[in-house]
């Protein structure tokens, strides 16, 4: 049974924190992505990786880094956390062209 | 730019009756695209894709339409149950996953 695992359910954190939401997965896939749920607006793609060390900047980048140090993990940081990035964030993992992709169960996160 | 839209954000359908999806995209490009469901405090779950050469795609209750020229696919749950009341989100498959922003689906008896 293949397996996305997010390290947290749910977090509360005080605003200028800094976060890391952890992502580990055993497909021995290439590619990882984090994306945020926020009402109306669907999915939105933060960053990807392609490979270890590899990282893309997605369509909402700003306030967030990444780092993938090893195939099977890829963590999403806040530097310092802001109360409009109080969002479900979710990981995927994908073996590429033509397949699915298979999700964590997700971190709510709440910035207060 | 929304390359993959999905522009009813809810849709209410009585048990039994069909449930009709819609999804547009902009890139003629895309080849390969997915539906997800995805229920409250989960993450997605993958449900059914289809391939740039093909139509149509069937899984059980589940059929996935695609029109290339219209650049639109929509996906068809018949008959609709209370357990498919969810959001559905579908994606075109690029060098990464592009989202649409969702549709929320009711199912009531």
């Amino acid at each position: 049974d293949v397996k996305v695992t997010q390290s947290s359910r749910y977090l509360v954190k005080r605003t200028g924190e800094k976060v890391f939401l952890e992502c580990v997965q055993d497909m021995d896939h290439e590619n990882m992505f984090w994306y945020r749920q926020d009402p109306g607006l669907g999915l939105r793609l933060i960053y990807f990786s392609y490979d270890v060390k590899m990282k893309e900047k997605g369509d909402i980048p700003e306030g967030y880094s990444v780092s993938r140090e090893k195939k099977e993990r890829f963590s999403l940081i806040l530097e310092s956390a802001s109360t409009n990035q109080t969002s479900m964030y979710l990981c995927a993992s994908w073996g590429g062209w033509d397949t699915e992709a298979f999700f964590g169960q997700g971190t709510r996160l709440t910035v207060v | 730019d929304q390359q993959v839209k999905q522009n009813s954000p809810s849709l209410s359908v009585q048990e039994g009756r069909i449930s009709i999806l819609n999804c547009d995209y902009t890139n003629s490009m895309f080849d390969y695209f997915l539906w997800y469901k995805k229920y409250p405090a989960e993450g997605p779950t993958f449900l059914i894709s289809i391939s740039s050469i093909k139509d149509k795609n069937e899984d059980g209750r589940f059929t996935v339409f695609l029109n290339k020229s219209a650049k639109h696919l929509s996906l068809h749950i018949v008959p609709s149950q209370p357990g498919d009341s969810a959001v559905y989100f579908c994606a075109a498959n690029t060098d990464k996953l592009i989202f649409g922003t969702g549709t929320r689906l009711q199912v009531f008896p």
